[in-house]
């Protein structure tokens, strides 16, 4: 069975720096792209951040850039998102994804709740 | 970046009956569109893609239409599982990858 699951989110203060993890089991995890999805709290679903197979492309939405650093471990099966200069905006849900080689995530975590507050 | 504009809002339907999702894109998007349901607490589940696409384990009471910048979700014959959100996702240009900003399916 496919699995993805997220850990690492908590209350972090303005300004700190957060490091999410996703474990990823039953599937080749080094032969497909993965992402980060957030959903602030009552709102919609906004794509954060995408990496190849090997690590040599990346990609994020403009809001982050700068700040997020995505990254991966196939060694080990995980995922990572370094969250840096934390914002009150930043607070959500992220979700770990599989990104299908088209372009459609499946499947996802459960998610991790990050809160950005002082 | 391409807007994906979902409608409407709330969908109020009485069990049994059909429910008819709309999404437009800002601009084409070809049949590079995936369609999420989300329930309350859950993670989003994969329904469609390409547009008209099941994915695995997806009822056939689901189903997709549509190409361009217009698309279509409908539920044949609601069950009370089907009562969730809705979210459109086109990959067709990216980054970023975008979605819609749901539409809730609630009980009439």
């Amino acid at each position: 069975e496919v699995q993805l699951v997220e850990s690492g989110g908590t209350l972090v203060q303005p300004g700190g720096s957060l490091r999410l993890s996703c474990a990823a089991s039953g599937f080749s995890f080094s032969t497909y792209w993965m992402s980060w999805v957030r959903q602030a709290p009552g709102k919609g679903l906004e794509w954060v951040a995408n990496i190849k197979q090997d690590g040599s492309e990346k990609y994020y939405v403009d809001s982050v850039k700068g700040r997020f650093t995505i990254s991966r471990d196939n060694a080990k099966n995980s995922l990572f998102l370094q969250m840096n200069s934390l914002r009150a905006e930043d607070t959500a849900v992220y979700f770990c994804a599989r990104l299908n080689i088209f372009g459609w995530f499946d499947p996802w975590g459960h998610g991790t709740l990050v809160t950005v507050s002082s | 970046e391409i807007v994906m504009t979902q409608s409407p809002a709330t969908l109020s339907v009485s069990p049994g009956e059909r429910a008819t999702l709309s999404c437009r894109a800002s601009q084409t998007v070809s049949s590079n569109l995936a369609w999420y349901q989300q329930k309350p607490g859950q993670a989003p589940r994969l329904l469609i893609y390409g547009a008209s696409t099941r994915a695995t384990g997806i009822p056939a009471r689901f189903s997709g239409s549509g190409s361009g910048t217009e698309f279509t979700l409908t539920i044949n014959s609601l069950q009370s599982e089907d009562f969730a959100v809705y979210y459109c996702q086109q990959y067709n240009n990216w980054p970023p990858w975008t979605f819609g900003q749901g539409t809730k399916v609630e009980i009439k």
